[in-house]
């Protein structure tokens, strides 16, 4: 199994550039979440999927949009890249239900706006 | 507002000591809480924990939750340099939001 794909690695963007993140899963999870990690402020959630359909924001949503039209994928979208998104970016997803155990993490994308 | 809190934030042992890492945490719909231990690159699974009073194990680390107090501990015996890393405490509410701290990170000199 893959497990939590991320796509890709690195990328530098000039500000005002859109991009989407790619985010794949094959464990058929439904729970499904992306972060972000910023020097000594552990990880913050972004945006959150309960299942293929439904979206929601989490902590710092401003500037990002997810959708989720299957349940295996989980793009994240910069509208207009600004150098306080710069960042370390990961994607996560769990089974959920009785007996869960915690968010498998993709190895991260490492973005810089300049 | 979830609230999770690491501390130390930082600290260096040497090869051989035990450190206790603590986290506690301020959250409404708890659900289970996890520790991850991060190298330079993303999370990795430690523990989940969602019982008080339980003690789970895993080779030289160990972990307790107290749902009373809102607090757990991770403790790591007879350290190794390998043991070198952020160590990350998360709060999962009954939606599987994680709330994270800011983690600890220990360094263990040879």
């Amino acid at each position: 199994n893959a497990g939590v794909t991320q796509t890709p690695k690195f990328q530098v963007l000039k500000t005002g550039q859109s991009m989407t993140l790619q985010c794949a899963q094959d464990m058929n999870h439904e729970y499904m979440s992306w972060y972000r990690q910023d020097p000594g402020m552990g990880l913050r959630l972004i945006h959150y999927s309960v299942g293929a359909g439904i979206t929601d924001q989490g902590e710092v949503p401003n500037g990002y949009n997810v959708s989720r039209s299957t349940t295996e994928d989980f793009p994240l979208r910069l509208l207009s890249a600004a150098p306080s998104q710069t960042s370390v970016y990961f994607c996560a997803s769990q089974r959920g239900g009785q007996g869960s155990y915690g968010y498998t993490f993709g190895s991260g994308t490492r973005l810089t706006v300049v | 507002e979830d609230k999770v809190v690491q501390s130390p934030l930082s600290l260096v042992v040497h090869e051989g000591d035990t450190v206790t890492l603590n986290c506690s945490y301020e959250v409404t719909n708890f659900r289970s809480l996890l520790w991850y231990k991060q190298e330079k690159k993303a999370p990795t699974f430690l523990f989940m924990l969602t019982s008080s009073g339980i003690e789970k194990k895993s080779g030289r680390l160990s972990s307790i939750l107290d749902k009373k107090e809102l607090f757990s501990i991770l403790n790591i015996t007879a350290t190794q340099t390998g043991d070198s890393a952020v160590y990350l405490c998360a709060v999962a509410t009954n939606d599987y939001k994680l709330s994270f701290g800011a983690g600890t990170t220990v360094t263990v000199r040879a």
